[in-house]
């Protein structure tokens, strides 16, 4: 989908740090969403938020932190707290609770 | 809490006949629907979804859904399968009880069209 982008499409990182992935989107759209896609699971939920200043937990939130300090923007960090971070992480994004989504092109977060 | 199972890892078929694929979902409201497809080496695409209305909800590519109030399912359908259309396809829900926009995707589903 276009309107929304995540950076980088690679990232390593060594055991016991925090990561930082970005997702931005232009599409003036109110809710945003982080999941993780692991082979055979799906996309479960982290996070999301449907509006600046606010976030709640998704399914799978422990060692991961994000924030909503504006509408286009909604990090994702992955802390040390994290057990298992290698995994491909997917952002989204819509307008209203009867929209569809639309998705980034994904960040693939390998720890090393 | 909403939820949403898809019970087949994968789903084989033969081109041209026709497919489904299985979503079933639990809301505490009434559901909001949705479809989704992952081609290799390409993003997630949308195919269609079920707001209200029509049960039979008809989508991109010659997909179709079919909402089922009373066996909570929303399977995917075509009536002739293509070798392209072999892919991952998920299912996702919303619940309109539920005043956030959480938004819960099934394991995802992968079909698989041979010649």
């Amino acid at each position: 989908d276009g309107g929304i982008t995540q950076s980088p499409k690679y990232l390593f990182r060594k055991e016991g740090q925090n990561v930082t992935l970005s997702c931005e989107q232009n599409l003036n759209h109110d809710a945003m969403y982080w999941y993780r896609q692991d082979p055979g699971q799906g996309l479960r939920l982290i996070y999301y938020s449907q509006i600046v200043n606010d976030f709640q937990k998704g399914d799978i939130a422990e060692g991961y932190s994000v924030s909503r300090e504006k509408k286009e923007s909604f990090p994702l960090t992955v802390t040390s707290a994290q057990k298992n971070p290698t995994a491909f992480y997917l952002c989204a994004s819509t307008t209203t609770a009867r929209a569809r989504a639309f998705f980034g092109q994904g960040t693939r977060l390998t720890v090393v | 809490a909403q939820s949403v199972a898809q019970p087949e890892d994968q789903v084989n078929v033969a081109e041209g006949n026709p497919l489904t694929v299985k979503c079933t979902y639990s809301v505490s409201g009434n559901p909001y629907l949705f479809w989704y497809v992952q081609y290799p080496n390409r993003g997630r695409q949308f195919l269609l979804k079920y707001i209200t209305g029509d049960n039979l909800v008809k989508g991109s590519y010659g997909f179709e859904a079919d909402f089922n109030k009373s066996q909570t399912s929303f399977h995917l359908k075509k009536p002739s399968a293509l070798v392209s259309d072999s892919a991952l396809y998920f299912c996702a829900v919303r619940d309109e009880e539920d005043s956030s926009y959480k938004l819960i995707f099934g394991s995802g589903t992968r079909l698989l069209v041979r010649p």
